[in-house]
């Protein structure tokens, strides 16, 4: 099945560093998608990309799907006590009607 | 509106022990899921349904199995509880999108199972 390779697996940055994530697939991908999961949490869908070297923006969150459409990356700005979470991003597999994880990224920040 | 529910939130069971985890939705969702997720770790796919009456194996159906009599409830089963199968259990729906894509995935908050 589709796999997606996701580093790092953990990152801790003070508050007020930036913070990066990275998804990386061997086939090119229909679209991703990125969900962040709070601790003790449930994943909470944050964003769908579907265009080839789009950049989609959500205040300091910035996504972007690579030109191949094999990558993509989750970049926060400016890191606040409240983006302390995981991060997945999930690709569609099998028969595309499947949500495949990426292995996640835990971020922990420190005030 | 509810979302996703999700029933039991906490469970211990002795191994052996047999028990369904109950999941509805009431969005009108065709598309189903059951995940787990063990601690530290990335979510895995049980099971999954694309509409009543359609179920289909994931990424680690072994132990578990579902159905899907009604659009809103997708329960799963475990049969003969391992300590293997203790994980944090989560069901999920979705719209069907163009050509039948998954869209975003709507999570229930989790049962979590203790199998002792």
């Amino acid at each position: 099945g589709q796999q997606v390779m996701q580093i790092p697996q953990y990152q801790h940055v003070q508050e007020g560093e930036d913070f990066t994530t990275y998804c990386n697939s061997s086939t090119t991908l229909s679209n991703i998608q990125w969900y962040k999961q709070r601790p003790g949490g449930h994943p909470v869908f944050l964003i769908q990309l579907v265009k080839s070297g789009e950049v989609k923006k959500q205040k300091r969150l910035t996504f972007q799907f690579g030109e191949a459409k094999k990558n993509s990356s989750l970049h926060i700005t400016a890191t606040q006590t409240t983006d302390v979470g995981t991060y997945f991003c999930a690709v569609p597999s099998g028969s595309a009607r499947q949500l495949t994880f990426g292995s996640g990224t835990q971020l922990t920040v420190l005030p | 509106n509810a979302g996703v529910t999700q029933t039991p939130k906490f469970r211990i069971l002795k191994i052996g022990q047999s028990m369904t985890l109950q999941c509805t939705q009431d969005m009108n969702h065709n598309y189903m899921y059951w995940y787990r997720q063990d601690p530290g770790m990335g979510l895995k796919l049980i099971y999954y349904s694309v509409g009543a009456g359609i179920t289909d194996k994931g990424e680690v159906p072994n132990g578990y199995n579902v159905s899907r009599s009604t659009t809103e409830d997708f329960p799963l089963r475990l049969e003969l509880a391992a300590p293997s199968q203790t994980s944090v259990y989560f069901c999920a729906s979705s719209s069907r999108g163009r050509f039948e894509v998954v869209e975003k995935l709507f999570f229930g908050s989790g049962t979590q199972l203790s199998v002792l």
